[in-house]
């Protein structure tokens, strides 16, 4: 089966900028999460669809981070204004209800 | 609040001695509990996982993790590492069901000739 896309792979960006990441998550995974993984940390949960309603983003920066999931299938996840404290892995994941998650390759946020 | 804590930041250990990574967790109630694997740029895989039932539970590339409910701890065990076994290892915890995992700060494995 393929597995989570996303895009761009690499970023590089100068503060107050704003970018924006894309997820196409496995064929038929109802849920999508997008986690970020700053450095020497682990992933740390942003946003949590399922299908194309928002389950959980109590630990989304509001203020600067917007994430959506219109069709209940693709994925954008939001900076803007992007802060130096922003620069990141961002991380796409899918499963299917209490399945593991399957992640993406990530993209790697660099803020300037 | 929920927490995954990993007690090693950077473990080194030679080819063929054997590999004990520390996991606890503070949940209550009912936990599924996961060991994710990063190799040097790729994605997050999965190696093992628990949901119930025998609390030994035995994963990919010779991996295994004991589930010790008393003490909150999943540790994964290898009794030989290899040198490819080089990788960023992830506890991850969750609440049973469709909700989002808990990651510990990961532990960096270096394995030396």
């Amino acid at each position: 089966e393929a597995g989570v896309a996303q895009s761009p792979r690499y970023k590089i960006i100068e503060k107050r900028q704003s970018v924006a990441f894309w997820c196409n998550p496995i064929s038929g995974h109802a849920t999508l999460y997008w986690y970020q993984q700053i450095l020497g940390q682990g992933p740390k949960l942003l946003i949590q669809f399922q299908n194309n309603g928002v389950v959980d983003d109590s630990q989304l920066p509001k203020d600067r981070f917007s994430a959506e999931r219109l069709k209940g299938v693709d994925s954008t996840l939001k900076i803007q204004p992007a802060k130096l404290e922003d620069s990141a892995v961002y991380l796409c994941a899918s499963s299917v209800f209490d399945s593991p998650l399957h992640f993406g390759n990530g993209t790697r946020l660099t803020v300037t | 609040a929920q927490s995954v804590s990993q007690h090693n930041h950077h473990v080194i250990l030679s080819e063929a001695a054997s590999l004990e990574l520390g996991c606890n967790y503070s949940y209550g109630g009912t936990v599924n509990l996961f060991w994710y694997v990063q190799y040097p740029g790729q994605h997050l895989q999965l190696l093992l996982k628990y949901f119930s039932g025998d609390p030994l539970v035995k994963g990919i590339k010779g991996f295994e993790a004991e589930f010790i409910k008393s003490k909150f701890s999943f540790n994964l065990r290898k009794p030989s590492v290899q040198w490819s076994d080089t990788a960023e290892y992830f506890c991850a915890v969750r609440l049973s069901g469709n909700t989002p995992l808990v990651f510990g700060k990961g532990t960096r494995l270096s394995v030396i000739a």
